[in-house]
Formats: C-alpha cells, structure tokens, sequence
C-alpha cells in the first residue's frame, strides 16, 4: 500500500460526458502528479500540484483541469469525453521534507475510464 | 528533463540474475536515478534509487559508473512474479516527476 488512495477505481460513461477524478496524497506529501496511461502505453505526465499551486503542465489537453484543494486532495477533471480518453489516470505523490531532493514517487493503484 | 532509452524487451528464466541497462546521456548534477516495476493495471512501485556507484536493497541492485550516463538495474535470482515493465526514471525534487515515463522494460519470466 503506497498511500495514495485514487477513487473510483473504475469508471464507465460515454462520450460528450464529465467525469472528476479524485486523489488523496500520503500524508505530509505537498506535491500530486497525474498521469495518463493508454493501452499498452507508458504514463504520460498531464500536470503537477504543489501544496495548491499548479507548478508544472505536460501533454493535458484544454478539455482537462485539476486542481489541489487546502487539504492536499486533488481532483482531475475530464470534459467533452471522447473515446481515445479510456485510459487508467494514475495520481503519485512525492516524498518531501529531508528526502524532497529524491524525487521518489508513490503512485495509487489508478482509475480506469472506460468510454463508450 | 533528461531523456532515458531502455530495451523494449527481456526474456529470462526463473533463477536467473537480470540486469537491465538505462541509457541517460544527459544527466544533471543534481539527478537522481530511480527505477520503478509495474505490473498490468496497477500503479508503479518503487524498486530502487540512486545517485552514483552502487545502491542495493533487498529485492535489487543498482550500479552507476562514474560518468553517471547509464545505470544498471540487477535484479537476482528472478521468478515469475517477477515479469514486469520496468521503468528508469532520472530527475531531481520536483522535476523527478514531470517526464513521461516511456515504454519502459518488459521483463518476462519464464519457467
């Protein structure tokens, strides 16, 4: 068990629909990262929280947001589904304090979208 | 964000020592290099860290030459609970996890 709790585990919606995603880090972890993993694909870095603030953006389309609330959680949004968006979303978060400097990621066992 | 090139593949048998290679040409100073096996629709989980020589834990091995261009991932004695992908990861703090992980490693053991 890393830590990270990731809900819901699965989820199945159709195209055109909303879905949020949730995370909650391990505890006194600042930083989220989510991740995208397609079929057979290796994770893709969308965005990356840092005790609230956005720091860093990778491959997030517009039609995706998060955002990191006062008690760390943190909440992917996916809008205006289509089907090239079934994938798992994984949310890690990462050690700080005396070991910030490693960067060591503990990631949540993910959500799997599935859109039909 | 330094850019790593593993092997797509690797085939092994039960018992055998495996050492997979990442290729890490453009590290900075300040990188560490971390290694992370996941299995099919589960997150990655941490194998080992480290910054240069050799780091070894209880489930696996990390050598780093001098030059600190590449590392080697040894995983000894392997079983089939072992067949993974295998990921190298190099960054520092909060660029550690800003790269897309790639393809990473399929390591498949057979019996």
């Amino acid at each position: 068990d890393s830590g990270v709790t990731q809900t819901p585990k699965h989820l199945i919606t159709a195209t055109g629909q909303r879905v949020t995603l949730r995370c909650s880090p391990r505890s006194g972890d600042l930083s989220v990262y989510w991740y995208q993993q397609s079929l057979d694909q290796g994770l893709q870095f969308l965005i990356q929280y840092y005790n609230g603030e956005e720091r860093a953006k990778g491959n997030i389309l517009e039609r995706f947001s998060a955002q990191q609330f006062p008690d760390l959680h943190s909440e992917l949004n996916l809008s205006s589904l289509e089907l090239g968006d079934s994938a798992l979303y994984f949310c890690a978060s990462r050690a700080t304090g005396t070991r910030d400097h490693t960067g060591e990621l503990f990631f949540g066992e993910g959500s799997r979208l599935t859109v039909l | 964000l330094a850019k790593t090139t593993q092997p797509i593949s690797m085939d092994s048998y039960e018992g055998q020592e495996v050492n997979i290679t990442c290729s890490h040409n453009n590290i900075a100073t300040n990188d560490y290099i971390t290694w992370y096996q996941q299995f099919p629709s589960q997150g990655p989980r941490f194998i080992i860290q480290g910054y240069k020589t050799k780091v070894t834990n209880e489930v696996a091995s990390l050598f780093i030459p001098a030059d600190r261009k590449s590392s080697t991932l040894s995983l000894p004695r392997v079983s089939l609970s072992d067949t993974a992908v295998y990921y190298c990861l190099v960054g520092e703090g909060s660029n550690a996890g800003k790269s897309t992980f790639g393809d990473g490693t399929t390591l498949t053991v057979k019996p």
